[in-house]
């Protein structure tokens, strides 16, 4: 039974450029959830996906934004991409909003 | 707004000593509570949890209790390896089920010499 995977697993861009972030979620998991965990810091909720559509979503700015395909998995975008972008950003999947999340291994960022 | 609180680090023990990371949170209603776990260059993996007050959650030697009159969940292990060297985060939920957005504590680093 596959895990949560996220791709790619290093990514490095300059700012101002922007980014595709992917995730599939564990097998019958229908919910993604979106974390950047800066480094020497705890990870940071930006959104949650259910039935493709945003749920709840942290204090993140418009340029983050998200997409769940039918499939369930899902995107995360971030445009006009700032030095302080640079992180590690997890994925997280669960059956429904309310249940526990599993996290995939993150997709490390660098912006130079 | 919903928060956790843990000790900072890092903390450095000997091979075989006791271990205690603190963490206390803020919440309302009734949240579960976790522990995850970092090693290097890796992401979270959950290292256990509880649901519910004065619940225990245990894995691999580690051990923690959902207080709730103190709101603590402070992670212990009797007798730490090498190899529990790794970055420990508290977490929560606000939801009795576990899931929802979980917020989680800044890390505390653990260093464990042979």
């Amino acid at each position: 039974d596959a895990g949560v995977t996220q791709s790619p697993t290093h990514l490095i861009k300059t700012r101002g450029q922007q980014v595709t972030l992917r995730c599939s979620p564990k097998s019958g998991h229908d919910t993604v959830s979106w974390y950047q965990q800066a480094l020497g810091q705890g990870p940071q909720f930006i959104f949650q996906y259910y039935e493709e559509e945003e749920r709840q979503r942290g204090n993140f700015p418009d340029r983050f934004s998200g997409h769940q395909f039918p499939n369930y998995s899902s995107e995360l975008n971030v445009n006009a991409l700032l030095l302080g972008d640079s992180a590690l950003y997890l994925c997280a999947s669960s059956l429904g909003r309310y249940n526990e999340q599993f996290f995939g291994p993150g997709t490390r960022l660098t912006v130079l | 707004g919903d928060s956790v609180t843990q000790m900072e680090g890092p903390v450095t023990l000997s091979e075989e000593a006791f271990l205690t990371i603190n963490c206390t949170y803020t919440a309302t209603g009734y949240p579960s509570l976790f522990w995850y776990v970092q090693y290097p260059g890796e992401g979270l993996q959950l290292l256990l949890k509880a649901t519910k007050a004065d619940d225990k959650g245990s894995n691999k030697g580690f051990e923690a209790t959902y207080r709730k009159e103190t709101t603590s969940f402070h992670l212990e292990k009797g007798s730490v390896q090498v190899s529990d060297s790794a970055v420990y985060f508290c977490a929560l939920t606000p939801s009795p089920t576990g899931g929802f957005k979980t917020i989680f504590g800044a890390g505390t680093r653990l260093f464990v010499k042979a």
